[in-house]
């Protein structure tokens, strides 16, 4: 079906341990974003993309590092999990400015 | 900076009553405003969007939402409440970047719950 789907659904990893989120959305929007979502701080942004190749720091960008050598993918790595990272994380896509974001269903990490 | 106050972190109504949620903004320009619905373990779902023109929005499930550019609000709104209407609502803002991009600013939710 088409949509945006992430990858893994639920994640448990251990501090300092090289963890990947994806990403992927079959609509072909030039625009993807990375949040992160915790208890008392609503949905914050790490990373977006305006297009392949093409990405920028949020407001959160730090111990995170993304790609997009595709339209469709979006791929969130934490290179060295900390327990601060511990969060849901959604990925989401849009057309481009003017156009509301459409959610994936999110990932929840656990970091140990 | 842009940014999105939802002044009530928890709200409980009794279905069948009327419904609003505050949601306040700071944005220099003319904004984009949306509100989202998050269910329990689900990702959020778009209800109403304003972008520009009249400034009552109409969404889905039966919310409506105002723009009020002198008050710098978006409340949301719903005439009668129904159990499944139980959820998280964010207000968000959309911010041009100096890219040219755009990104949305979150407000940190308001929780919702309905008594029967």
């Amino acid at each position: 079906d088409a949509g945006i789907t992430q990858s893994p659904r639920y994640k448990i990893t251990e501090t300092g341990r090289q963890v990947t989120l994806m990403c992927h959305q079959t609509w072909s929007h030039s625009y993807m974003f990375w949040y992160r979502q915790d208890l008392g701080h609503g949905l914050r942004l790490i990373y977006y993309s305006a297009a392949a190749d093409i990405t920028d720091k949020g407001e959160v960008p730090d111990g995170y590092v993304v790609s997009r050598s595709k339209t469709e993918n979006f791929p969130l790595t934490l290179e060295s999990a900390t327990r601060s990272q511990t969060s849901v994380y959604f990925c989401a896509s849009s057309p481009g400015p003017d156009h509301e974001q459409y959610f994936g269903p999110g990932t929840r990490l656990t970091v140990t | 900076a842009q940014s999105v106050t939802q002044p009530d972190i928890h709200i409980t109504v009794s279905e069948g009553a009327s419904l609003e949620l505050r949601c306040n903004y700071s944005y220099g320009a003319t904004p984009y405003l949306f509100w989202y619905v998050q269910s329990p373990g689900q990702g959020l779902q778009l209800l109403l969007k304003y972008f520009s023109g009249d400034t009552l929005v109409q969404g889905i499930k039966g919310f409506e939402a105002e723009f009020k550019r002198s008050q710098s609000s978006f409340n949301l709104r719903k005439p009668s409440v129904h159990w499944s209407d139980a959820a998280e609502y964010f207000c968000a803002v959309g911010a041009i970047t100096q890219g040219g991009s755009e990104k949305l600013v979150f407000g940190k939710g308001t929780k919702l719950t309905v008594n029967p």
